[in-house]
């Protein structure tokens, strides 16, 4: 059984600059969330999908966007990088339902410069 | 809107010694409760889970919580502390809306030998 893994580990970008981060879920698990986790802080919850659908969104805004495919594996893209855009970003997943467990990748950590 | 406090941001104990860590939420009902690890770099691990029942839940790595529904809390111990325990831990409730986990800030764990 392989676990959550997130592509690529690091990356820097320039402000005004688009990203896309790559994960794979966890076999078996049909749901992917993705979380923002900026320096000194807790993880921010920025969508979920389920089914390549949206299952829910966060206090982010539309220039995140993501996709889902029929693998499972997801896409998180950022448009118009900012500087407060800089933070580990974490993939995981889980099965669907409330209360499942959602096993973490180890995250992507992009600077925006 | 729900939240999450862990009071302390730092903790430092001694090899050996017992641990608390802090958290208690802001809910109108009971949510799930989750304790994760997370070591430098790495994403985060789950140590403890409280759904239902038993309001003392064994964890992992020889970690336990209680749930206190009067205190709205929800804290972390560890009779033993290990080095290997240095990290940062951060308690997170899922409200029910699929698994959408809402995290405290984290508490850092130093472990002096």
């Amino acid at each position: 059984e392989t676990g959550v893994t997130q592509s690529p580990t690091h990356l820097i970008k320039t402000r005004g600059q688009q990203v896309t981060l790559r994960c794979s879920s966890q076999s078996g698990h049909n749901t992917v969330s993705w979380y923002q986790q900026a320096l000194g802080q807790g993880p921010q919850f920025i969508f979920q999908y389920y089914r390549e659908e949206e299952n829910g969104r966060g206090n982010f805004p539309p220039r995140f966007s993501g996709l889902q495919f029929p693998n499972y594996s997801s896409e998180l893209n950022v448009n118009a990088l900012e500087l407060d855009d800089s933070a580990l970003y974490l993939c995981a997943s889980s099965l669907s339902g409330q209360g499942y467990e959602q096993y973490f990748g180890p995250g992507t950590r992009l600077t925006v410069t | 809107a729900q939240s999450v406090t862990q009071p302390d941001i730092h903790i430092t104990v001694s090899e050996g010694a017992s641990l608390e860590l802090r958290c208690n939420y802001s809910y109108g009902a009971t949510p799930y409760l989750f304790w994760y690890v997370q070591s430098p770099g790495q994403g985060l691990q789950l140590l403890l889970k409280y759904f239902s029942g038993d309001t003392l839940v064994q964890g992992i790595k020889g970690f336990e919580a209680e749930f206190k529904r009067s205190q709205s809390s929800f804290n972390l111990r560890k009779p033993s502390v290990h080095w290997s325990d240095a990290a940062e831990y951060f308690c997170a409730i899922d409200t029910g809306t699929a698994s959408k986990l809402t995290f405290g800030t984290g508490t850092r764990l130093q472990v002096t030998l």
